[in-house]
């Protein structure tokens, strides 16, 4: 089945950094999407994205299915900004979605 | 508030129990879908269920069910616990009759139910 990798595992930033989170998918998606999971356990859903660029404030997301890989940017990041971030696929709205095991953030004050 | 609500938000019970967990949706919404999430790991899909019918299955045990209600409530039951059944169980919901895949709607989640079995 599909695989999806996400990188890096663990992330550590100062108050105010910016950051790069990596998904890598193995077969052609049309259904990719991002999630927050929160240091209290709550899951958010960031954007829903198989192609292009989104933006939502200080978030930005951009999948190149070509080449089979999400970014999710966050610029300016807040202590509220730690957490959980998931990335799930799959092949189409009426799939399951596989989930990778998530990038974990903490942002220092 | 998400406006989705999962009760319990904690629960403790012994091997070989039997326990359910509630999914009140967003007000609105048609499609539930039940999530388990174990320690330190992404979310495994198990069962929507859109307008009180089942609509997609996923990796749900045999020793679990699920079932909606005409208010579009939902239950999901867990049977004959085992220590790896330990794990988060989220419900979300959607107002689409999308799959699991939620649509280009995407998803609202409740805040789980912790389920520890001892």
């Amino acid at each position: 089945g599909i695989q999806v990798e996400q990188s890096p595992p663990d992330l550590i930033l100062q108050e105010g950094a910016n950051s790069t989170l990596r998904c890598n998918f193995s077969d052609s998606v049309n259904n990719l999407q991002w999630f927050h999971q929160n240091p209290w356990g709550q899951l958010i859903n960031l954007f829903y994205i198989p192609s292009g660029t989104k933006q939502n404030g200080r978030l930005s997301a951009t999948t190149v299915a070509t080449e089979r890989y999400s970014l999710l940017y966050i610029s300016s990041s807040q202590t509220t900004d730690s957490g959980v971030y998931f990335c799930a696929v799959g092949w189409d709205s009426n799939y399951q979605l596989i989930w990778g095991a998530g990038t974990k953030l903490i942002i220092k004050p | 508030d998400s406006g989705v609500t999962q009760t319990p938000k904690h629960l403790i019970t012994a091997t070989g129990q039997r326990v359910t967990l509630r999914c009140s949706p967003r007000s609105g919404d048609l499609s539930v879908y039940w999530y388990q999430q174990s320690l330190d790991q992404g979310l495994q899909f198990l069962i929507q269920y859109y307008n009180g019918e089942e609509r997609a299955k996923g990796n749900i045990l045999e020793r679990f069910s699920a079932q909606q209600f005409p208010d579009l409530h939902s239950e999901l039951n867990l049977s004959s616990l085992e220590l790896g059944d330990s794990a988060l169980y989220f419900c979300a919901s959607s107002v689409l009759a999308a799959g699991p895949g939620g649509g280009n709607y995407g998803y609202t989640f409740g805040s789980g139910t912790r389920l520890t079995v001892v």
